[in-house]
């Protein structure tokens, strides 16, 4: 079993510039999170998503987009990308809204 | 809004010497209360979940505890492979699908 795989694991982006990152899960949880973590400021809710095609907004949403089109996939998108933006971006999933289970994470730099 | 206060920030400890962590939080009605330990580079990788004052779970030197407004994570004869942050979360019962994480305890087993 994998759990919560997240790719890519590092990348560097230019101000402006837009990527997806991508979160699968092989554990059938219906619940999927997309969190960034900074120095001082826990984890933070950007988006998560209560089953395939829905999407709702978390604590720190703006800048960002998701889509779950498929019940094992969430993915987060930047369209513009801020350096304001560059943390480090955990994805996690649950059954129903119990306890979340982490990828390791994607490290994104916007310079 | 629900909160989470973790205290300390960072504690060094000798191996084999018992402390215990904090996590005091708020909460419109607790539907849970979770604990996950962090090493560097990785997610958060799920430890416990507590529903209810007086409860505890243990596993191996670890065990969490809950009252009405906080819970321990005591740590009895640490090895230094339990060096990590530690973190704690709180999930209420209005808008249940969300955990608010503290800011976690740095957690260090000096040899």
């Amino acid at each position: 079993n994998a759990g919560v795989t997240q790719t890519p694991k590092f990348r560097v982006l230019k101000t402006g510039q837009s990527m997806t990152l991508l979160c699968a899960q092989d554990m059938n949880h219906e619940y999927m999170y997309w969190y960034r973590q900074d120095p001082g400021m826990g984890l933070r809710l950007i988006h998560y998503s209560v089953g395939e095609g829905t999407t709702a907004k978390g604590e720190v949403p703006d800048g960002y987009n998701v889509s779950r089109l498929k019940k094992q996939n969430f993915l987060l998108g930047l369209e513009s990308a801020a350096p304001s933006q560059t943390s480090v971006y955990f994805c996690a999933s649950s059954f129903s809204g119990g306890p979340q289970h982490f990828g390791d994470g994607t490290r994104l730099s916007i310079l | 809004e629900d909160q989470v206060t973790q205290s300390p920030e960072a504690l060094r400890l000798q191996e084999g010497e018992s402390s215990s962590l904090n996590c005091s939080y708020t909460v419109s009605g607790l539907r849970g209360l979770f604990w996950y330990r962090q090493d560097p580079g990785k997610g958060p990788e799920f430890l416990f979940t507590l529903y209810s004052a007086g409860e505890e779970k243990e596993k191996e030197r670890l065990k969490a505890t809950l009252t009405k407004k906080e819970s321990f994570l005591h740590i009895t004869a640490p090895k230094p492979e339990d060096s990590a942050t530690y973190l704690c979360a709180v999930q209420g019962n209005f808008g249940n699908e969300k955990l608010t994480f503290g800011t976690g305890t740095r957690l260090t087993i000096i040899p």
